[in-house]
């Protein structure tokens, strides 16, 4: 069975702090990992996709690099706005559609000014 | 681009009744999703459309939920006999044929309270 751990489950950090939010995986034949954004009462944001161990994206102050068992979403000098839960998923199977995604629990994340 | 559009956003019912939401996807897409979210958990899948095709609901929760797509366009989730248990938020998503399949576009969520 698919497994996906977040860590910590809350974090919160001073405006400017830098930190970095965890997501372990156990999956047979991964397809991708995917990071979400979730704000209060709203479905989960698409931010990224990693399909391979090695592999970084980024976008504005969120970095998200993958290994063979963990992936990680650094936040650089996070703002206010920056607050939200952050979901981890995994795709594994034989690709398609059909192949639902497993999400973790997710990290809460509050940006104090 | 509108967006995925859900409807209601909240409803309250009582043990026992039947309830049914609607999904209408962003209008290109022709991937549906439907996942369950319950307080402090990630979505959990449901079920999945391609068009009017339901190629994925053995991960439905029990015999009591389903969910049709009849033309291809907006989809329905029903859950019959209402339990406490039932009460979450309940997602869809949708996405193109071709992307990559966890990059969803997810609606609002409509939240059931069951009493």
């Amino acid at each position: 069975e698919d497994q996906v751990t977040q860590s910590p489950e809350a974090l919160r950090l001073q405006e400017g702090e830098s930190s970095s939010l965890n997501c372990s995986y156990t999956v047979s034949g991964l397809r991708g990992l995917f990071w979400y954004r979730q704000d209060p009462g709203k479905g989960p944001e698409f931010l990224f996709t990693l399909y391979s161990a090695g592999e970084e994206k980024e976008k504005e102050r969120l970095k998200a690099t993958l290994t063979k068992k963990e992936s990680f979403l650094h936040i650089t000098a996070p703002k206010p706005e920056d607050s939200a839960t952050y979901l981890c998923a995994v795709q594994a199977g034989s690709g398609g559609g059909a192949d639902g995604l497993t999400f973790g629990k997710g990290t809460h994340l509050i940006i104090q000014p | 681009d509108t967006g995925v559009s859900q409807d209601p956003r909240h409803k309250i019912t009582k043990r026992g009744q039947n309830v049914t939401f609607r999904c209408d996807p962003i209008s290109e897409h022709n991937r549906l999703y439907w996942y369950r979210q319950t307080l402090g958990q990630g979505p959990e899948f449901l079920t999945y459309f391609q068009n009017e095709a339901q190629l994925e609901k053995s991960r439905l929760l029990s015999d009591r939920f389903s969910a049709e797509r009849p033309k291809g366009s907006f989809s329905t989730l029903e859950i019959q006999r209402t339990e406490q248990g039932d009460s979450a938020m309940y997602l869809c998503a949708s996405s193109r044929s071709g992307s990559m399949a966890g990059e969803l576009f997810f609606g609002e969520g409509s939240r059931l309270t069951v009493l």
